[in-house]
Order: structure tokens, then sequence, then C-alpha cells
């Protein structure tokens, strides 16, 4: 079946524009998480969803920063009046409804490369 | 709080060589921890993980950790480097939110 995607693969925008950044997660994955991979920064974890629960939101470096997941499965990342310091590659990631079975493997998408100029 | 510290940021073996990445973690409890595999300009991809079902753990491409409680370690090694194995790989542990809490990264090198 199909993995996690995203779109677009690299976007390229202007200090103080918004951006959407899309991920679709796989099918029947209750869980959808995103992170941010930058330079000097490594991996962060950024906001994570479960099912119908209100969204973890504690990675969000500011509230620029906000995510949302409509019917359960796609969510969009915005991130408004963007700076440069925001260049980084999102990560998006799903996983099964948690059991100790599982481990809670995430399966991670290609990313989205964000440069901010 | 859960965290994983890996101590090389690089690491360069020759091909056919045994590969040894180190990793210790920090957890109140028993964690749950992984190893992820990235190659460039692709997406992680898991190669293991621990749940305490077994401290011995194998993985793809054959590659498998022990965790050592007693060290606080969970070390990936592979008997025999190959040129594909040449990547950057990342210990991971569960954090109490269930999001990742990544390393900083080991890139491996292999040498012809």
């Amino acid at each position: 079946g199909a993995g996690v995607s995203q779109s677009p693969s690299n976007k390229v925008t202007e200090k103080g524009k918004d951006v959407e950044l899309r991920c679709d997660p796989i099918s029947g994955h209750t869980a959808l998480y995103w992170y941010r991979q930058s330079l000097g920064q490594g991996l962060e974890f950024l906001i994570y969803f479960q099912g119908n629960s209100a969204p973890d939101k504690s990675g969000l470096p500011s509230d620029r920063f906000s995510a949302e997941r409509t019917g359960g499965s796609v969510s969009t990342l915005t991130i408004q009046r963007t700076q440069q310091e925001d260049s980084a590659v999102y990560l998006c990631a799903s996983s099964s409804r948690l059991s100790r079975e599982a481990g809670n493997e995430q399966f991670f998408g290609p990313g989205t490369r964000l440069t901010v100029l | 709080a859960q965290s994983v510290t890996q101590l090389d940021s690089h690491v360069s073996v020759s091909e056919g060589t045994p590969v040894l990445l180190r990793c210790n973690y920090s957890s109140s409890y028993s964690p749950s921890l992984f190893w992820y595999v990235q190659h460039p300009n692709k997406g992680l991809q898991l190669l293991l993980k621990y749940t305490s079902a077994a401290t011995l753990v194998k993985g793809i491409n054959g590659f498998e950790a022990e965790f050592k409680k007693s060290e606080t370690s969970f070390h990936l090694t592979k008997p025999s480097a190959h040129m594909s194995d040449a990547a950057e790989y990342f210990c991971v542990v569960i954090t109490g939110r269930r999001a990742l809490t990544f390393g900083s990264g080991t890139r491996l090198q292999v040498q012809p």
C-alpha cells in the first residue's frame, strides 16, 4: 500500500510570506506527527494528532506555526510570516493506534524542503 | 524525561569490517528505543525497535542492537559493512507524549 506522502517536495518562499505544507498519512493510521529537521537543531518534534483528541502542540516553536487535521486524515502545517530560520525539512509521520506490541512504529514521509529567502 | 545521546557524529569503516554506532539513553522507566536510518535525499526508515520483549533486537539489512540496562546503552552493530550502508543513523526514544525524541545522528561512511 501507499506510504506517507507529503507535498510539495520543495518550497521556496520569500521572508514574510505564509506557506502550507500537506501530509497524507497511511490509510487507517490514527496518529500523525510533524517534525522538523534543520542544520544545528537536528530532528525536532512539532505537533502530534491522535484520533479526535486535542492535538499536542507542545513542540511548535512559535505562534506563527499551526496545524490542523481534517477528518482524521490529511494534515496541513501552516507557517505564517515565514522567517529565514524556518528553513528546514518538514517531516510527517503516521502510526497505528499505540500498543506495546506495535511499539508505536512511525512511518515517515519524504519530507518537504522549505527554503525561506 | 527521556533522551538519547549518540556518542559519535561521524564513523568511518572499510567495506567488510564491523560497524558499531553508539547510543546511550536516559529514562526514568523502561524505554521504547529505535534506530532509524536516513539515506541521502530519502525518508527515514526504521531499522529496528526495542520494546522490552528481548534485549537483543535484530533489524533489517543485517543490523542488530542490544539493550543493556546496566550500561543504559542501545548500540547498533553490523558484522560486515556494505557500501550501501553509508547513511545517517538516528537513535530514538519515545517520550511520554508518544512523540519521538531523536539523537543528534551519526553519519556512517563506508570506504571501499
